[in-house]
């Protein structure tokens, strides 16, 4: 298994919709993030989860839901979302969220578009 | 607020060396970082620095700290088209009790034959 996998890697979804992401960790990490990459902006961290607990939500509209079970999975629950939020989100991993060394290890992203 | 800025495209003809700029704000960085984002994945460390450092050098990448300035460079020796990619610089700063990163656009490298 790769190092964090992240699923669908698509998704087309109307605004009416409720969809969730995926992301999958076999690092032994205990922390997990979210980002958002959309075209000529700066990453944008939208959540960070440490050993399971929610330790940051970086203002981000309650469209956009995550789940963290336990430290190896961690969800983004979308609905009723806006064309604006069409962006690849990318999903994470660090052994521990100090940022000390910001040494992320991403998965391939999902790419979504809202219509 | 803080900011990391770089320039968003370099092409360089395969075998040349790339060098990729960035500036950033924030006084306190203690690590600064260079990932890269190949076509259709996400990103990948490449290399950091410590900010009581100068230089690094890992194989074809040297990185230089210029902290008087905050300036920080990404050296690519003897670039090959498998180097073609958007690479990001980002800082860790101190924001409170924590610590964050904030990141560059990226310069998208293009490595032409």
């Amino acid at each position: 298994e790769t190092g964090v996998t992240q699923t669908p890697r698509h998704l087309v979804m109307g605004m009416t919709n409720k969809k969730s992401l995926k992301c999958e960790q076999h690092l032994g990490h205990n922390a997990m993030y979210w980002y958002k990459q959309s075209a000529k902006k700066p990453l944008e961290l939208m959540f960070v989860y440490n050993f399971k607990e929610q330790t940051e939500n970086n203002s981000v509209p309650s469209r956009f839901s995550p789940e963290c079970p336990n430290s190896s999975h961690l969800f983004l629950h979308l609905h009723t979302l806006q064309p604006e939020d069409s962006a690849l989100y990318l999903c994470a991993s660090s052994l521990r969220d100090t940022a000390n060394t910001g040494e992320l290890f991403f998965g391939e992203g999902s790419r979504l578009t809202v219509l | 607020g803080e900011d990391v800025e770089q320039s968003l495209f370099l092409s360089v003809r395969e075998g040349d060396s790339s060098v990729i700029n960035c500036t950033y704000t924030d006084s306190s960085s203690t690590y600064l970082y260079w990932y890269k984002q190949e076509p259709g994945a996400g990103l990948q460390l490449l290399t950091y620095i410590f900010s009581n450092m100068d230089m690094k050098q890992d194989q074809r990448l040297t990185v230089l700290l210029n902290k008087k300035d905050k300036h920080l460079s990404l050296r690519i020796a003897d670039t090959q088209t498998g180097d073609s990619a958007i690479y990001f610089c980002a800082e860790s700063y101190n924001a409170g009790n924590n610590r964050k990163l904030i990141w560059g656009l990226g310069t998208s490298l293009a490595v032409n034959p």
